[in-house]
């Protein structure tokens, strides 16, 4: 069974402390991807990767980071956290011709 | 960029058919229609996708009319765990962009 695992799972912090947000898997996929869901605005694309060293802007990537050094990991990274920030993320794994199977999300609050 | 339209809210008796309409009437012809429900705060899960054809698995029917340009889920016998956010996405097969819109919160009621 599909497995993604975030951490951490809650985190409250300060502005301009950088923070960094891991996903993992357990299932060997090509694509990963972040996203963000806010109160009337539902869920939002932030970032995408394809494969290794293989990434691309979602549709809100304004504040963040990511890399893809290897299959198992995609880390978000946050370098300096605003308060509109503060959002709950879901990493996902998944995707081009197969359904995304998400994790149990992130929730930030950034003060 | 949606490119969904979904009511925003419905209800159901516990033991009925919840059916979840879906229009996409700009939907292209090589876009898959996926279907997504979030319980709560929890990540979404998956529940089916087809391209024009109907399909069923173990959770659910999926029925797209023939101009593709709606569908409907089908829950056949709605349970109180059912109750959730219901999101319909259009998307390219093989493309990895999702868009989320508001989805439908169905309510199933005892």
């Amino acid at each position: 069974e599909a497995q993604v695992t975030q951490n951490p799972r809650y985190l409250i912090t300060v502005t301009g402390k950088k923070l960094t947000v891991t996903c993992s898997q357990n299932m060997n996929h090509e694509y990963m991807s972040w996203y963000r869901q806010d109160p009337g605005l539902g869920l939002r694309q932030i970032y995408y990767s394809m494969n290794v060293e293989v990434t691309d802007k979602g549709d809100v990537p304004e504040g963040y980071k990511v890399s893809r050094k290897e299959k198992r990991n995609f880390p978000l990274i946050l370098e300096s956290p605003s308060p509109n920030q503060t959002s709950l993320y879901f990493c996902a794994i998944g995707g081009g011709n197969q359904p995304q199977h998400f994790g149990d999300g992130t929730r930030l609050s950034i003060l | 960029d949606a490119k969904t339209t979904q009511p925003p809210s419905m209800d159901c008796a516990e033991g009925r058919a919840a059916n979840l309409p879906c229009n996409h009437s700009t939907i292209s012809g090589n876009e898959y229609v996926y279907w997504y429900r979030q319980i709560h705060s929890q990540g979404p899960q998956y529940i089916i996708h087809g391209l024009k054809n109907n399909e069923t698995n173990e959770m659910a029917s999926l029925i797209i009319t023939e101009d593709r340009k709606s569908s409907t889920l089908i829950l056949p016998h709605a349970t109180l765990r059912d109750t959730a956010v219901y999101y319909c996405i259009v998307k390219i097969y093989n493309f990895n962009k999702f868009y989320f819109g508001s989805g439908t919160k169905l309510n199933v009621k005892p």
